[in-house]
């Protein structure tokens, strides 16, 4: 199995700012994703992060708002940008060894935007 | 489109009761599916994959079925206790090339001492 770190765990932001949230694995890992949870609802993919390019988003997200790095095999960030309250949600990393492995989740960063 | 549902939204049952937990999806063309768990505000943790060549997987008490056909999975949790109360999610991998999960909606699960 593999352990996800993420940091912040929790955050209050101003509307307008940016925050960057960091995903450290431990053990490198083929896919890395990122999610958003909005009160009460269930999980939805933002992007997958690439390792040496550029992420593939989901409809209705865009690189503008949302970008995500993934220097390397244990390593991704995700910035929400210019955020807004409708951005106060939960965000996920998730990774995933292998193409047939388990999907593994870090403790999530809970964003509260004032 | 793959559409996961579960239902109930949320179940309250007594300690010590065997209870089970539904998943369908509308797709039964499906890679693997993934039983979490998600506790409040906080991320999820695997419970358990079914590839979609198996029937079924277990872990100590808990036990996961699949039937692909009918679209259906379930998870079995025997003898409650009070530290399984959480929102309990599905989520289904459409086929190999397809590296995304789509999610269910989620059974909240209250164990009553």
């Amino acid at each position: 199995s593999a352990v996800i770190s993420q940091k912040p765990s929790r955050d209050i932001c101003q509307r307008g700012t940016s925050l960057t949230i960091q995903c450290q694995v431990d053990s490198q890992v083929t896919m890395m994703f990122w999610y958003r949870q909005q009160p009460g609802q269930s999980l939805t993919l933002i992007a997958t992060a690439n390792q040496g390019s550029e992420a593939t988003y989901e409809s209705g997200f865009v690189i503008d708002k949302f970008p995500i790095s993934r220097p390397n095999l244990t390593f991704s960030t995700l910035t929400v940008s210019n955020m807004s309250p409708e951005d106060s949600s939960i965000y996920l990393c998730s990774a995933r060894q292998g193409t047939a492995g388990q999907s593994f989740f870090g403790q999530g960063t809970r964003l509260t935007v004032v | 489109k793959q559409e996961v549902t579960q239902i109930p939204a949320a179940l309250s049952v007594p300690e010590g009761e065997n209870l089970v937990l539904n998943c369908s999806f509308t797709d039964s063309a499906i890679y693997n599916l993934q039983w979490f768990r998600q506790d409040p505000g906080k991320g999820l943790t695997s419970l358990l994959l079914i590839q979609s060549s198996q029937r079924e997987q277990t872990s100590g008490r808990l036990n996961a079925s699949l039937d692909k056909s009918s679209g259906r999975s379930t998870l079995y949790i025997a003898a409650s206790q009070p530290g399984d109360s959480a929102t309990y999610l599905c989520a289904v991998r459409p086929n190999f090339g397809n590296e995304k999960l789509t999610f269910g909606t989620g059974t909240r699960l209250t164990i009553i001492p």
